[in-house]
């Protein structure tokens, strides 16, 4: 059990690019979240996959954000046409249904700073 | 809606005495309740969870929490602070398909 990796660690773009975040999730776990989190705030809700289906997206996640786990394994966060205001980290975490309580397990985030 | 609440946004306690994280829920059902904490360029990591089946709950590094339905509260507690607990702190709830909603965090100050 190696946790939950994500990739890159730290982001910096240009305001109008596109970007592309990786998660790994621990191996066996079949649950995928992805979270928000901005400076002095707790972390936010964006979508989660259970497999390779997409469940529940956030109104938080506008048409500019998609993310896909196309065989329920890694996922990708895609955020088109950056805006300021998309500065923030953004967490991955992964969990095993029928474990207990479920318990989500995070990655170190990647820190996206749009300038 | 269900959320949670967190009283304070900073505490500070001096290392060897008690620490006390506040933390109130809002719910119509018994929560699935969680203490997660965030230590500086680290990533979140579980302390501990409350799934109805006992309201006392003890986590990792000596913390616990009780869950008191006729408070709606879900207070964490440490007995005697260290420096290595200074961090923060969400209390956190898990709603459907387990999404969590954070609260907005308290910042833990640990003093020599």
């Amino acid at each position: 059990d190696t946790g939950v990796s994500q990739n890159p660690r730290h982001k910096i773009t240009k305001r109008g690019q596109n970007v592309t975040f990786r998660c790994d999730p621990i191996s066996e776990h079949n649950r995928l979240y992805w979270y928000r989190q901005t400076l002095g705030q707790g972390p936010e809700f964006l979508t989660y996959f259970q497999n390779e289906a997409q469940l529940e997206k956030s109104r938080l996640l506008s048409d500019r954000f998609s993310a896909e786990r196309p065989k329920g394994s890694f996922s990708t966060l895609e955020i088109q046409r950056t805006e300021q205001g998309d500065s923030a980290m953004y967490l991955c975490a992964s969990s095993l249904v029928g474990q207990g309580g479920n318990e989500q397990y995070f990655g170190p985030g990647t820190r996206l700073t749009v300038t | 809606a269900q959320s949670v609440t967190q009283l304070d946004s900073h505490v500070s306690v001096s290392e060897g005495t008690p620490v006390l994280l506040r933390c109130n829920y809002s719910s119509s059902y018994s929560p699935s309740l969680f203490w997660y904490v965030q230590h500086p360029n680290k990533g979140l990591q579980l302390l501990l969870k409350y799934t109805s089946a006992a309201t006392l709950v003890k986590g990792i590094n000596g913390f616990e929490a009780e869950f008191k339905k006729s408070e709606t509260s879900f207070h964490l507690t440490k007995p005697s602070a260290h420096m290595s607990d200074a961090a923060e702190y969400f209390c956190v709830w898990a709603g459907g398909g387990n999404k969590l909603t954070f609260g907005t965090g308290t910042q833990l100050k640990v003093e020599l």
